[in-house]
């Protein structure tokens, strides 16, 4: 099974800032990826996702990430967050062979004005 | 607009007592999954269905926890004898089971337990 890494756990950024969260998963092998996004009290939201083709992916709310498989690596970014980004991100892999994501711990990104 | 509803949104229960939370996946999804959250363990997936079969509920408490789909439209996960333990935020998800992968998650039903 795929293990997922988000190497930051709290990423406090001020308004109008870039900010960027950093996931690694463990394996080398085609994988899906994704990030998705949790607001205070509310269910899980898909940002934006990676199946195949080019390796910069662009999602809602001005988000991007960028697949770089040799680092395995999937991080977001944004370059310049607003009050409403404040929330936790996870990233979550898939390596195709069931239907199940993995997901990382997530990192809680707090925008201050 | 299509998405996963929950219910009950909030359950407040004391310990002992029998907790069936329920949740109607996207119309036209089959593939359907639990997850528990908590601050100290993050989000865990408890078990998943494929066309209302279970695939995997290796992540659940057999003794006191049970997950079914009695038909395509809902999907159950019934906790029986709850304890404080189990206070959590429990979300359901369904996925088009496609290539994609992707899942739509639910509000959650917020489980505490006295």
């Amino acid at each position: 099974a795929q293990s997922v890494t988000q190497l930051d756990s709290q990423v406090p950024v001020f308004e109008e800032a870039p900010v960027e969260l950093r996931c690694n998963y463990s394996s080398s092998v085609s994988v899906y990826l994704f990030w998705y996004v949790q607001y205070p009290n509310q269910g899980l939201q898909l940002l934006l996702k990676y199946l195949s083709g080019s390796t910069l992916v662009k999602g809602i709310n001005g988000f991007e990430a960028e697949f770089n498989k040799s680092q395995t690596s999937f991080h977001l970014r944004k370059p310049s967050v607003h009050i409403s980004d404040t929330a936790e991100y996870f990233c979550a892999v898939s390596d195709g062979d069931d239907y199940k994501l993995s997901f990382g711990a997530g990192t809680t990104v707090t925008v201050r004005a | 607009d299509a998405r996963v509803t929950q219910t009950p949104r909030h359950k407040v229960t004391e310990m002992g007592q029998e907790v069936t939370m329920r949740c109607q996946p996207i119309l036209g999804h089959n593939t359907v999954f639990w997850y528990r959250q908590t601050m100290m363990q993050g989000l865990e997936l408890l078990a998943y269905f494929r066309n209302r079969a279970p695939l995997d509920d290796s992540g659940m408490p057999k003794d006191r926890f049970s997950a079914e789909m009695p038909d395509a439209t809902l999907a159950t996960l019934k906790i029986q004898p709850s304890e404080p333990r189990d206070s959590a935020v429990y979300f359901c998800a369904s996925g088009a089971g496609t290539v994609s992968y992707e899942q739509y998650f639910g509000p959650g039903t917020r489980l505490t337990v006295t």
